[in-house]
């Protein structure tokens, strides 16, 4: 069965600090790996995705994300943080059929002016 | 547009009332999903329809009744809930079943019982 681990409930950075967001998946087969972002209250935003390819994915709002075979993890980065980067972060795992995603934990991002 | 839309925003219900969840897109996508998430954890996914047709069921109890009129609209039909189930209710729709697709959420139901 698929599951995702994401090892930090919270994360605080300084704005204008790098940040990344660790992920660690657990799939038998070809993984399809996500970032979703909720802020308070809302809907998941797609971030980026992974499917096959060039293992370094671009994504919306200057995040990007590496996809890592041997280490089973897909971790989320940002060179300089924005403070209205603050929100929950999820990593997601989907399998081929039915589509269904598996999330994780989710990481809280603090920014610090 | 990437736009999922949901009805209504919040809504509080009593255990005995029947209420609907109304989840709506207009992307041409042909899978449509609804996932609860409780305070301070991820969405957990409820049901999957796939051209119209439910094809996941993930031992949703009963008092949930879910509904796919037609492509773009998918229903969440509510009766004697617990309080419990108090949760925020996330509609989401992708391309078919069959390929993975990134989904596309919505902003969710705040669904209070009392």
């Amino acid at each position: 069965a698929q599951s995702v681990t994401q090892p930090d409930i919270h994360i605080t950075v300084s704005e204008g600090a790098s940040l990344e967001l660790r992920c660690n998946y657990s799939y038998g087969a070809t993984p399809y790996l996500f970032w979703y972002v909720q802020s308070p209250g809302q809907g998941l935003q797609l971030l980026l995705k992974y499917f096959s390819g060039d293992t370094l994915v671009q994504g919306i709002k200057g995040f990007e994300a590496e996809f890592k075979r041997s280490q089973s993890s897909f971790n989320l980065r940002k060179p300089s943080v924005h403070w209205s980067d603050a929100a929950e972060y999820f990593c997601a795992v989907g399998s081929e059929y039915g589509n269904k995603l598996v999330f994780g934990a989710g990481t809280i991002l603090r920014v610090k002016s | 547009d990437t736009e999922v839309t949901q009805t209504p925003k919040h809504l509080v219900m009593g255990m005995t009332n029947k209420k609907s969840l109304k989840c709506e897109q207009h992307m041409g996508h042909r899978a449509m999903y609804w996932y609860k998430q409780e305070a301070k954890k991820p969405p957990e996914l409820m049901f999957v329809y796939s051209y119209e047709k439910l094809s996941i069921n993930e031992s949703v109890p009963s008092r949930f009744s879910p509904e796919c009129p037609n492509s773009s609209l998918l229903n969440l039909h509510l009766h004697a809930l617990q309080p419990e189930d108090s949760a925020l209710y996330l509609c989401a729709s992708s391309q078919p079943i069959r390929s993975i697709y990134e989904q596309y959420f919505g902003p969710g139901t705040r669904l209070t019982v009392t």
